[in-house]
């Protein structure tokens, strides 16, 4: 049963950008969460989606970021406009209930 | 917001020796989970408390879910040289809708001199 995959591993992006980073959850998992890291922190929640649709997205900026988990294919996770400010890791993590398994995560450089 | 408080930030432990860290939170949680995450990967999960009061292992690993809830510990025995990486806590409401989100610490970073 493979694991939780992400692509791509690493993503540079210029500013003002479009980033789109993607999440394949384990298999029989219905529930897709995507969270944030920056540098020698812990991960910060930012939305929850089960197939097609959105639970929680309390943690996700207003503003240029969007995710989605359509009925068929990978959880997306949209960054429009990149700024430098979004440079970090972002990991996706897929559940079957209440434990979270995660990805290998995309690292996003803004340059 | 809820916020956890990890401990300590850091360890330099010698091989063979036993290591404890620990979470607080406050307020309250109905699952905590402990991960660990090596460089350029992913958290892997480790443990899993979802009772008040519980003590789990996982070989070398002990945790414990505090009875106020509102704090966990983990203890590495005997450690090894690939003890090392950085730990995190995470705490979760559960049940049900947004509940599900985890709440992380900051992490603590495990050195283990050979």
């Amino acid at each position: 049963n493979a694991g939780v995959m992400q692509n791509p591993r690493h993503l540079v992006r210029r500013r003002g950008q479009e980033a789109r980073l993607r999440c394949s959850p384990m298999k029989g998992h219905s529930h897709v969460y995507w969270y944030r890291q920056l540098p020698e922190e812990g991960l910060k929640f930012m939305v929850y989606l089960q197939k097609e649709n959105i639970i929680d997205e309390s943690g996700m900026p207003k503003e240029r970021f969007s995710a989605e988990f359509p009925k068929e294919g990978p959880s997306i996770l949209r960054i429009q406009q990149v700024v430098r400010g979004d440079s970090a890791a972002y990991f996706c993590a897929s559940s079957p209930h209440s434990e979270q398994y995660f990805g290998p995560g995309t690292r996003l450089t803004v340059t | 917001g809820q916020q956890l408080n990890q401990s300590p930030q850091s360890m330099f432990i010698q091989e063979g020796e036993d290591v404890s860290m620990n979470c607080t939170s406050s307020s309250i949680f109905n699952t905590w989970l402990w991960y660990k995450q090596d460089p350029g990967e992913g958290p892997v999960l480790l443990i899993a408390l979802y009772k008040a009061g519980e003590l789990t292992s996982n070989g070398r690993l002990t945790a414990q879910f505090g009875i106020t809830r509102k704090d966990s510990f983990l203890n590495i025995s005997a450690s090894i040289p690939s003890d090392v990486g950085i730990y995190f806590c995470a705490g979760q409401l559960g049940s049900g809708g947004s509940n599900y989100k985890l709440t992380f610490g900051k992490g603590t970073l495990l050195t283990v001199n050979p």
